[in-house]
């Protein structure tokens, strides 16, 4: 039963790098998120998809892209690294409907330097 | 627009005790309000949502949260406190027919023996 999958784990990038975060989930769910955490400001939304075929921006979109390839996966592209991204970043997925929770991935931990 | 605000960093409370983490929302209409806790280096783990019906929901661990329409609170409680409690709680909320579930910034509970 593995829910949310995320990949890498851990990343360090330099500047100007790019890379793509996965996200895979097995639970037949219409919606994905994805989130960074950073100290003090909690889980903030990057980007998220409401269904396979559809992306909606968040609250920091900026330095992201996402592509929802199929209903199971979502990943999330950094073009141009830049250190301000660096962050905790976690996936999420739900069924669609405002009374239910997410599940989460066990998160990516990327550092730029 | 839905917003949630956990006024406290930190919360210290010795083992055996009760603990109570504060979360209060805002949000149009009815809110469905969740509570999830996150462990060192781990991704967010559910603990209890309140959808409708009593305003007292429990939930994993022991833990439970009273929905305060009133105070737009949803403050979550347990009555005696674990070391292994120790870990970040955050408290989300999300609007009736939205996708998206709305973080506070976190409280880090410190329990002592």
């Amino acid at each position: 039963n593995a829910g949310v999958t995320q990949t890498p784990k851990f990343q360090v990038l330099k500047t100007g790098q790019s890379m793509t975060l996965q996200c895979a989930q097995d639970m037949n769910h219409n919606s994905m998120y994805w989130y960074r955490q950073d100290p003090g400001m909690g889980l903030r939304l990057i980007y998220y998809s409401a269904s396979e075929g559809t992306t909606d921006k968040g609250e920091v979109p900026n330095g992201y892209n996402v592509s929802r390839l199929n209903k199971r996966e979502f990943s999330l592209r950094l073009e141009s690294a830049a250190p301000s991204q660096t962050s905790v970043y976690f996936c999420a997925s739900r069924e669609t409907g405002g009374g239910y929770g997410y599940t989460f991935g066990s998160g990516t931990r990327l550092t730029v330097v | 627009a839905q917003s949630v605000a956990q006024p406290e960093d930190q919360v210290n409370v010795a083992e055996g005790n009760p603990l109570t983490v504060k979360c209060t929302y805002s949000v149009s209409g009815n809110p469905y309000l969740f509570w999830y806790v996150q462990y060192p280096n781990r991704g967010l783990q559910f603990l209890l949502k309140y959808i409708t019906g009593d305003n007292l929901v429990k939930g994993s661990y022991g833990f439970e949260a009273e929905f305060n329409k009133s105070q737009t609170s949803f403050h979550l409680k347990k009555p005696s406190a674990l070391v292994s409690d120790s870990a970040l709680y955050f408290c989300a909320v999300s609007q009736y027919n939205t996708d998206k579930l709305i973080f506070g910034t976190g409280t880090r509970l410190q329990v002592f023996p």
